[in-house]
């Protein structure tokens, strides 16, 4: 399958400040990528929906001005948690697909964590 | 609303025996059931679809349209099937996807 890949792994950060995550796909044009949230022992959530060149699309209950999504390229999406607190403490999980109506394949994911 | 709803947290079974995941949904269309496999320390992977109807590691799925039900089975676990299995909805074709809460498997010896 395709390449997702997913920057940093792991990350910690202060409180009140903001953490940029980035998501790629390394061998295919991603015109779809999804965020996904997961807490400990849970499943995982769906935040956003992006498209390339478009605003994302949120899901309810999701603070789109807390968690800014960026799809400016085709193989390029990042979200940025802005002024984290510890409840922000999460794993970030993206994935990407191609055209419409193919597999989103996803990444490795991303451990944030907020001191 | 549209829901995934996986039962059992925790499946043991042991090597060789038969495994059975449940899955059930509610949703008022036609949807795409899927199951994703997370193993240790790796990321989440597709392991079945249920309009390909194929057996992928010897894993098989039915969608049961009646009872709403997407239960994954496998007559003879092995100790590489232990990880986590996810049951997913999509109510587009590879849409957005809406997870179950998950069923950890492990097989021992």
């Amino acid at each position: 399958g395709a390449v997702v890949s997913q920057h940093p792994s792991w990350v910690i950060c202060k409180s009140g400040t903001s953490v940029k995550i980035e998501c790629r796909s390394l061998d295919f044009q991603a015109t779809t990528m999804f965020w996904y949230r997961q807490f400990p022992k849970q499943s995982l959530m769906l935040m956003a929906t992006s498209n390339e060149g478009s605003k994302a699309t949120y899901e309810q209950g999701v603070e789109k001005d807390k968690f800014l999504i960026n799809h400016a390229s085709l193989t390029l999406s990042t979200l940025t948690v802005t002024s984290a607190h510890p409840e922000d403490s999460s794993f970030y999980i993206c994935s990407a697909r191609g055209s419409r109506g193919t597999e989103a394949f996803f990444g490795q994911g991303t451990r944030l964590t907020v001191v | 609303a549209q829901r995934v709803t996986q039962p059992e947290k925790l499946l043991s079974v042991f090597k060789g025996a038969p495994v059975e995941l449940k899955c059930n949904y509610s949703y008022s269309g036609s949807p795409e059931l899927f199951w994703y496999v997370q193993y240790s320390r790796q990321r989440l992977q597709l392991l079945l679809r249920h309009i390909s109807r194929e057996s992928i590691k010897g894993f098989t799925a039915d969608l049961n349209k009646g009872e709403t039900s997407f239960h994954l089975k496998k007559p003879f676990a092995q100790e590489e099937d232990s990880a986590m299995y996810y049951c997913a909805l999509s109510a587009r074709s590879w849409g957005k996807l809406q997870f179950g809460a998950g069923t950890q498997v492990v097989v021992t010896p």
